[in-house]
Order: C-alpha cells, then sequence, then structure tokens
C-alpha cells in the first residue's frame, strides 16, 4: 500500500520565522501531493496541490516543494504568525488514477509569540 | 465557495442503536468520502461513492454502511454502534477527476456508550 509519513508530530516555532514541515512519501511517485491546515475540532481545510511536475508552488506566505529523488514534500509557511498554529496534513493519491487520498498524521505546529 | 455540511456536530448513542449520519454537499461534485479519525492513527477512509448508488469500500468498513440515493447526499450507517466505533467522523467530497483536493465537512463527534 502506498504510505506517506510526517515525521514530526509536533513542531515550535517563534513568531515571525519559517515554518518547514517534512512529509515522506514510500513506492512509486504519486501524481500529486496535497497539504491541508486542520484545526482542533474541525475538518481539515484543503491549501496547496503540488504536481509530480512541479517543483514548486506557492501561495501567499505557503510555499510547497516536491522531490521526487528524496521522496519529499517540504511545506513552508513564512513570517509565521499565532493564528497560523494548527496541525497540518499532508496527502498523496492513493493509486494511478485514484479518487482517493492516503493522508499522514499530521504535524502539530505551534508559532508562539 | 464549496460547502459540506453534516448533521450533527455532537452525537450520543447507546450500544446496539443504529446510527445515522448525514453529509450534504451542495457543489455538484460526483465524489463523496466517510472517514474517521482518531488520536494516533489520523485519517482513515471508511467508505467512498463516485456517483449515485455508487459505493466502495476503504480501508475500514466493518461495521458500517453507505446509502447514496442522491448525487448531493451520502449517508454513513453504523448498524449496531459499538463503543469502539467512539471517534470523529469527518464527511468531504471533490470533483471527479483523480488528484482534485476534497473538500470536508465540520465532523461529527460521535460517542457511544
Amino acid at each position: 500500500s502506498q504510505k506517506i509519513e510526517q515525521n514530526s508530530e509536533a513542531l515550535n516555532i517563534q513568531e515571525g520565522k519559517t515554518a518547514t514541515l517534512t512529509c515522506n512519501y514510500t513506492n512509486y511517485s504519486p501524481a500529486y501531493l496535497q497539504w491541508y491546515r486542520q484545526d482542533p475540532g474541525r475538518g481539515p481545510v484543503f491549501l496547496l496541490l503540488i504536481r509530480e511536475n512541479e517543483k514548486e508552488k506557492r501561495k501567499e506566505r505557503l510555499k510547497v516543494t516536491f522531490d521526487t529523488t528524496l521522496k519529499q514534500s517540504l511545506f513552508h509557511i513564512t513570517a509565521s504568525q499565532p493564528a497560523d498554529s494548527a496541525t497540518y496534513l499532508c496527502a498523496r493519491n492513493s493509486g494511478a488514477g485514484s479518487y482517493q487520498l492516503t493522508f499522514g498524521k499530521g504535524t502539530k505546529l505551534s508559532v508562539i509569540p | 465557495d464549496v460547502k459540506v455540511t453534516q448533521s450533527s456536530r455532537y452525537l450520543v448513542k447507546r450500544t446496539g442503536e443504529k446510527v445515522f449520519l448525514e453529509c450534504v454537499q451542495d457543489m455538484d461534485h460526483e465524489n463523496m468520502f466517510w472517514y474517521r479519525q482518531d488520536p494516533g492513527l489520523g485519517l482513515r477512509l471508511i467508505y467512498f461513492s463516485y456517483d449515485v448508488k455508487m459505493k466502495e469500500k476503504g480501508d475500514i468498513p466493518e461495521g458500517y454502511s453507505v446509502s447514496r440515493e442522491k448525487k448531493e447526499r451520502f449517508s454513513l450507517i453504523l448498524e449496531s454502534a459499538s463503543t469502539n466505533q467512539t471517534s470523529m467522523y469527518l464527511c468531504a467530497s471533490s470533483l471527479s477527476a483523480a488528484g482534485g483536493p476534497q473538500y470536508f465537512g465540520p465532523g461529527t463527534r460521535l460517542t457511544v456508550t
């Protein structure tokens, strides 16, 4: 089965710094990777999608990279703010052409004022 | 904006009861999904549906069934609730194209006593 791992359960960072979250996958490279934000007691919210043939994607203070050699995606939040504190999930397609996603367990980010 | 609604935010049921969780989306999405989320286990797919009256089992379908009579509505049924089904249940929808983002509802926190 396709696995996806977020190695850090939690990450604490000082306000204003860049937060970097890591997502690693196994087996074949997914066609795309997605990142979601989840606040306590709420459903995940879609943030960004990056395709296999894209090295980098940006949206405001967010940046996602996709390295097929390392089998890894990095998610960056620049100039982090306390409001960025949440759990961030990465997800990959579960199989070629699949509608299904396999989610990582998430990294809980805390931005300290 | 895509809106996915779930019938209840909190639900308390007794062991052995039949439980219905309803999900409605307003964006004409073909695909709908039911997940459960538990601490340390992440999001796990129970069932999904790619069209009206069509359904496929996810990773943990045992003890659950689903119904999709209309495109916008996807119901999760616990035939005989058990305490190990106490969890957060999340519904999501997406367009038919593989790889598209999923849009989640707010979740239903179900407690089975």
